[in-house]
């Protein structure tokens, strides 16, 4: 089946640890997001990748980093200097960038 | 800095009722609009896209409407039905942002027997 899948399900993380929440698809998308989302709220972007090799900032990139070594996985690094990293984590991917998005289950991420 | 808007809140009706949930935006310079379904502690499910250059788009039950002079989109849902209690998102990709949604902080739908 295609799709987006995204691990774990649920983390948990002690303050002042990084951790990395994976984003693979199989659909051979070449754009990739991250978006954020706090209860009652919407999404918010904080990296996306248009292109192997390449990727920009979204609006809340700051405690975040990212890696796009291969077309089809799309890390997302949460470090120590992100103050308030519990929340619900989605990646998307398009075929390119401006055309339909399709979401993965998401990651919740709680520090403990 | 695009901002998105949906209202209402939260909708609750009964089943077999006609409903709309509105998106608003504030630049008309979109590139398109897209709408979602999300079920409680669930990824997105898209629904309907429509770009920048149609007015509207439908599938089966829904139908989605963009009016960019208005900066405004409906879903329209007809025969609600209770499967159709989810949280529903729209999100607006900018004329320059290169795909990057922007998205309303949602409607919850409840629909009951």
């Amino acid at each position: 089946d295609g799709g987006i899948t995204q691990s774990p399900k649920y983390l948990f993380r002690k303050e002042g640890q990084n951790v990395t929440l994976s984003c693979e698809q199989n659909l051979n998308h070449d754009a990739m997001y991250w978006y954020r989302q706090d209860p009652g709220q919407g999404l918010r972007l904080i990296y996306y990748s248009q292109i192997v090799n390449d990727f920009q900032k979204g609006d809340i990139a700051e405690g975040y980093s990212v890696s796009r070594e291969k077309k089809e996985s799309f890390p997302l690094t949460v470090t120590s200097a992100q103050k308030n990293p519990t929340a619900f984590y989605l990646c998307a991917s398009s075929t390119i960038a401006g055309t339909e998005q399709f979401f993965g289950p998401g990651t919740r991420l709680t520090v403990l | 800095k695009q901002e998105v808007t949906q209202i209402p809140a939260a909708l609750s009706v009964p089943e077999g009722e006609n409903l709309v949930l509105n998106c608003s935006f504030t630049d008309s310079a979109i590139y398109n609009l897209q709408w979602f379904r999300q079920d409680p502690g669930k990824g997105l499910t898209s629904l309907l896209l429509i770009q920048s250059s149609q007015r509207e788009q439908t599938s089966g039950r829904l139908n989605a409407s963009l009016d960019k002079s208005s900066g405004r989109s409906t879903l329209y849902i007809a025969a609600s039905q209770p499967g159709d209690s989810a949280t529903y998102l729209c999100g607006n990709a900018g004329g320059t942002s290169y795909g990057k949604l922007t998205f309303g902080q949602g409607t919850i739908l409840t629909v009951h027997p």
